[in-house]
């Protein structure tokens, strides 16, 4: 159980255009889906927080224009990479939490490898 | 605020050695401890947790005990394989509430045969 997707796995996209990567919780409604991005000496770094229904919450330094984080369900949420620029290639991972037992457990999708041109 | 801190890699090991990754976290509160494993091009897999003081989280072998008086969540494994090189990260999430996760930098594991 607790499965995390994250589609597409690999994206290629040409400088200043749009990418979308979908996070999904499969089997299980998600209170709070986390987006971070993950730098080449495997440093994680959150860009932000989201809860269902409502905006999500940006980590200092992280462009919310450039980094449109949408949360439409429990399930789902999207980031919207805007007018992509090649410092922006990286690795994309979304995580999901729910709380059981008084406990928060986040479970990660297998990440977004994404490359600008 | 919150802060973990992990020991610097990468750790080289020979199969079967002993393994300990040192974790240290600074709190408020009483969160909730984790310990994540990355291989390679994947994402993070949750390896294992543990919610309050002197809990030991367990799985695949690997073990962690919470230690709020030392401040410790160290991961142990007694006989490493080349099959559990990967990056090692350290975690915690203070409980209840809204909360920010916070994540150590990461230890690279590499075991040879």
């Amino acid at each position: 159980g607790a499965v995390v997707s994250q589609h597409p796995s690999r994206v290629i996209c040409k400088s200043g255009t749009s990418v979308k990567i979908e996070c999904r919780s499969l089997d299980f409604q998600a209170t709070t889906m986390f987006w971070y991005r993950q730098f080449p000496k495997k440093s994680l770094m959150l860009m932000a927080t989201s809860n269902e229904g409502s905006k999500a919450t940006y980590e200092q330094g992280v462009e919310k224009d450039k980094f449109l984080i949408n949360h439409a369900s429990l399930t789902l949420s999207t980031l919207t990479v805007t007018s992509a620029h090649p410092e922006d290639s990286s690795f994309y991972i979304c995580s999901a939490s729910f709380r059981l037992a008084d406990t928060d457990t986040q479970y990660f999708g297998p990440g977004t490898r994404l490359t600008v041109l | 605020g919150n802060s973990v801190t992990q020991m610097e890699g990468p750790v080289t090991l020979s199969e079967e050695a002993f393994l300990t990754i040192n974790c240290t976290y600074t709190a408020t509160g009483y969160p909730s401890l984790f310990w994540y494993v990355q291989y390679p091009g994947e994402g993070l897999q949750l390896l294992l947790k543990a919610t309050k003081a002197d809990d030991k989280g367990s799985n695949k072998g690997f073990e962690a005990t919470y230690r709020k008086e030392t401040t410790s969540f160290h991961l142990e494994k007694g006989s490493v394989q080349v099959s559990d090189s990967a990056v090692y990260f350290c975690a915690l999430f203070r409980r209840g509430g809204s909360y920010i996760p916070t994540f150590g930098r990461g230890t690279s594991l590499i075991v040879h045969p």
